[in-house]
């Protein structure tokens, strides 16, 4: 099994609709990311979160929320999805100051 | 902000054939890893390279920190081995810098 879960791993909505994207973790990182990929844009950050109590806005957090519930536990809430956020996104994790990222299998979501 | 650029953009390589990545940065970094996405997506770690050398197989990275560059070498390339190669360097608190990718097509 992976060590850093994401679900789903496809998903096509409408415009309007209310979708959440779910990371679960078994590396005991405290540290949780959401990042975001486009063609030709690369990976922007989203939101990060350094502890259960910790949430803070990355590049792109607008349209976008977080919540903590665990340590190993952080989901990525689009409250009302349209079509430019459309995106492949990954969850990551990592367990010290020095950075390495772990990441998730990704999360293909299609807004319509 | 720290700029980092990989190059070459895009590569097409013979199966059996070596290459080397580039891997470019504008300022110090606390550490730089090297990923690889493949076809499906999928982001996978290859190394976490701060300095020094490392070798896993038919991959090795060697980053000199004092010259701001990273290198990865592939040697007897596979068509498994396509797909996008990042770098990622780290500069500390919560921000990683991700350069543009080098794209890797390996013909068989």
């Amino acid at each position: 099994d992976a060590d850093v879960t994401q679900t789903p791993r496809n998903r096509i909505t409408k415009t309007g609709k209310r979708i959440m994207l779910e990371c679960s973790q078994t590396k005991g990182h405290d540290r949780m990311y959401w990042y975001r990929q486009d063609p030709g844009l690369g990976l922007r950050l989203i939101y990060y979160s350094f502890d259960v109590k910790d949430i803070n806005k990355g590049e792109i957090s607008d349209g976008y929320s977080v919540s903590r519930q665990a340590q190993a536990k952080f989901s990525l809430s689009l409250e009302s999805a349209i079509p430019n956020q459309t995106a492949l996104y990954f969850c990551a994790t990592s367990g010290t100051a020095q950075g390495e990222l772990f990441f998730g299998e990704g999360s293909r979501l299609t807004v319509l | 902000g720290i700029q980092v650029e990989q190059s070459p953009p895009d590569l097409i390589l013979q199966e059996g054939a070596n290459s080397t990545l580039r891997c470019n940065f504008s300022d110090s970094v606390n550490n730089l890893q090297w990923f690889h996405q493949n076809p499906w997506g999928q982001l996978i770690n290859l190394f976490y390279i701060p300095s020094g050398t490392k070798q896993n197989g038919r991959l090795s990275a060697t980053t000199v920190a004092t010259e701001r560059y990273s290198l990865l070498y592939i040697s007897s390339s596979q068509t498994t081995d396509s797909g996008v190669y990042f770098c990622a360097v780290w500069t500390g608190g919560f921000k990683t810098i991700f350069g543009a990718g080098t794209r890797l097509f390996v013909k068989a």
